[in-house]
């Protein structure tokens, strides 16, 4: 079956652009993952979708960045007026319950933005 | 979520057993404690998790002492696809949360 699929594979924009990267998630995955992954560094946790709804969105840096989840499948994580400091490998994984000690998540290839 | 400590980086001759250690000496009682591991270039892959008990499967096996305080990772016949970053994570809330991990480097 399909595993987790991240769209693109790799952006380049200009500082100060709009950018969506997409994740499919792989079917019937109820929790939805997205964490970012800088040079040499293990991957940072930004939000967390149960269904449709955020349960947990600790790790979004600041108002910049946003995520939907509208139908419970696919996500969108968008981040306005990027910065060169947006940089980095963006990360999607998904898992059956997502709930307490489930944590055994599926992770896409990741979508690596490049802001100049 | 507790911390975990892993040592950098290891080397581990091609065939032999790798073994990977891991402190989370803050561990609460209904925490698991996971086992990813990265390839250059990939995203995450599941290894192993457990709670009390040893684990195995085809990948791996799990020891965890018995103060779960700590916990070893070993790859019984580590081949050079092996080489990669392992991350030893304790989670107890659904949201993994990744340290630097060790890297793993298996040698011929």
């Amino acid at each position: 079956g399909a595993g987790v699929s991240q769209t693109p594979s790799n952006k380049v924009t200009e500082k100060g652009k709009y950018v969506e990267l997409r994740c499919d998630p792989i079917s019937g995955h109820t929790a939805l993952y997205w964490y970012r992954q800088s040079l040499g560094q293990g991957p940072e946790f930004l939000i967390y979708f149960q269904g449709t709804g955020a349960a947990d969105d600790s790790g979004l840096p600041n108002d910049r960045f946003f995520a939907v989840r509208p139908e419970g499948s696919v996500s969108t994580l968008k981040i306005q007026r990027t910065e060169r400091g947006d940089s980095a490998v963006y990360l999607c994984a998904s898992s059956v319950l997502g709930q307490a000690n489930t944590g055994e998540l599926f992770f896409g290839e990741g979508s690596r933005l490049t802001v100049l | 979520d507790a911390k975990t400590t892993q040592p950098p980086s290891m080397d581990c001759a091609e065939g032999r057993a790798a073994n990977l250690p891991c402190n989370h000496s803050t561990i609460s009682g209904n925490e698991y404690v996971y086992w990813y591991r990265q390839i250059h270039s990939q995203g995450p892959q599941y290894i192993i998790h457990g709670l009390k008990n040893n684990e195995t499967n085809e990948m791996a096996s799990l020891i965890i002492t018995e103060d779960r305080k700590s916990s070893t990772l070993i790859l019984p016949h580590a081949t050079l696809r092996d080489t990669a970053v392992y991350y030893c994570i304790v989670c107890g809330t659904g949201k993994l949360i990744f340290g630097q991990g060790t890297t793993l480097q298996v040698k011929p």
